[in-house]
């Protein structure tokens, strides 16, 4: 069965930089773009932008243009999301999510910045 | 980008009532909508895709309708373990986008 694994929650403080993996499983992992999707605490949810992981190829929303980077490992069938610069904002539960449909998702990773 | 529009916000229902939640997109998206389900501390649950197809395994009272701009998800019967935020998102085009979401609680 499809299983996207995320890595553990992270401590950061401003103006570090965050990476958070997305390990799949059950499924041929170049096959299928992964996104990432944000949500901050007691907010909605937010797309952050896709990676093909056949191809690499990058589609990030305008708003972290600059600051995110999207990677993948597909000797390990694994998703990256890097963001730089955080700010306290930033702080969020982070979760990658398999198209078609977004059936599958992450457990998801919180990560809180702060001083 | 794409905005959706979902209302209400919040609403209080009893058991066994007919909820029904709107969406509305700022373009048409013909059928690219998805539903989904989040409890608290829990990932979203995708309810419903391509606007009416029912995932599997979800109960048969959750349903799913519209096309275009305009989007229902419908509860027949509402039940205790319905009670979560509900979420609209289009994938029609990037940036994918959510609604605002619909919190629902038990009268």
């Amino acid at each position: 069965q499809v299983q996207l694994v995320q890595s553990g929650p992270e401590v950061k403080r401003p103006g570090a930089s965050m990476k958070v993996s997305c390990k799949a499983s059950g499924y041929t992992f170049t096959g299928y773009y992964m996104h990432w999707v944000r949500q901050a605490p007691g907010q909605g949810l937010e797309w952050m932008g896709w990676i093909n992981p056949y191809s690499g190829a990058t589609n990030y929303t305008q708003k972290y243009q600059g600051r995110v980077t999207m990677t993948r490992d597909t000797s390990i069938s694994t998703a990256y999301l890097e963001l730089s610069s955080l700010r306290s904002d930033d702080t969020a539960v982070y979760y990658c999510t398999r198209e078609v449909y977004f059936h599958h998702w992450g457990q998801g990773t919180l990560v809180t910045v702060s001083s | 980008d794409i905005q959706m529009t979902q209302s209400p916000s919040s609403l209080s229902a009893s058991v066994g009532d007919r909820v029904t939640i709107t969406c509305q997109a700022s373009q048409d998206i013909t059928k690219y909508l998805n539903w989904y389900q989040q409890k608290p501390g829990k990932v979203p649950k995708v309810l419903i895709y391509d606007a009416s197809n029912l995932e599997t395994g979800v109960p048969s009272r959750f349903s799913g309708s519209g096309s275009g701009t305009d989007f229902t998800l419908t509860i027949s019967s509402l039940q205790p373990e319905d009670i979560a935020t509900y979420y609209c998102q289009q994938y029609d085009s990037v940036p994918l986008t959510f609604g605002g979401g619909t919190k629902v609680e038990i009268k």
